[in-house]
């Protein structure tokens, strides 16, 4: 069936670091691809997302391509920031919504 | 801006209780949605509804029923709980899009089952 795998965390960085969050994926057809965000004590958020291959989604800095050859859609932010931190969630649409497992980033001053 | 809220953030209950989490969506959208959210599970869907009245399992469905009576409100029902659906409860909801359109999250409720 379909899936996401994305990286293990947690992930701690310091302020202006460059951030990337692995996710690949498995599906069959083309699904549509988002990373979601969660903030301590708030409720899942679309930070971005991409309909088709070669597609880059992008807001708050945060980018992400959808690569059909090599089925991921990995997250990066150039400069992070203490407010960055959240559980990030990779997530593909196939019929239903597919959550990966999360990944913690912790930023530090 | 859309707002999913839930009755409550925290929960505290009994083995054997029977346990109703509300959800509330002020954007008329026809699709609202029930997951849980556990450590390095991810999101994993209990149930959906497209329409009023109407229900769908999702991929975890024992052990929870659901009920949709108004197209603003989706109730979560655990008929008897268990101690291993202690777990962050999210509400979501989205458009008649249905699954091609994007969702709308809730704060989620934790909910410890003693």
């Amino acid at each position: 069936g379909d899936s996401v795998t994305q990286m293990e965390g947690p992930v701690t960085l310091s302020e202006e670091a460059f951030l990337t969050i692995n996710c690949t994926y498995t599906a069959t057809g083309y699904p549509s691809l988002f990373w979601y965000v969660q903030y301590p004590g708030e409720g899942l958020q679309l930070l971005l997302k991409a309909t088709k291959a070669d597609d880059k989604g992008s807001n708050k800095g945060f980018e992400a391509t959808y690569r059909k050859e090599t089925t991921s859609f990995h997250l990066e932010k150039g400069s992070v920031q203490v407010s960055d931190s959240a559980v990030y969630f990779c997530a593909l649409r196939a019929g239903k919504l597919s959550f990966g497992a999360g990944t913690t980033v912790t930023v530090r001053a | 801006d859309v707002k999913v809220t839930q009755s409550s953030r925290y929960l505290v209950k009994r083995t054997g209780e029977k346990v109703f989490l509300e959800c509330v969506q002020d954007m008329d959208h026809e699709n609202m949605f029930w997951y849980r959210q556990d450590p390095g599970l991810g999101l994993r869907l209990i149930y959906f509804s497209y329409d009023v009245k109407m229900k769908e399992k999702g991929d975890i469905p024992e052990g929870y029923s659901v009920s949709r009576e108004k197209k603003e409100r989706f109730s979560l029902i655990l008929e008897s709980a268990s101690t291993n659906q202690t777990s962050m409860y999210l509400c979501a909801s989205g458009g008649a899009g249905g699954w091609t359109d994007t969702q709308y999250f809730g704060p989620g409720t934790r909910l410890t089952v003693l």
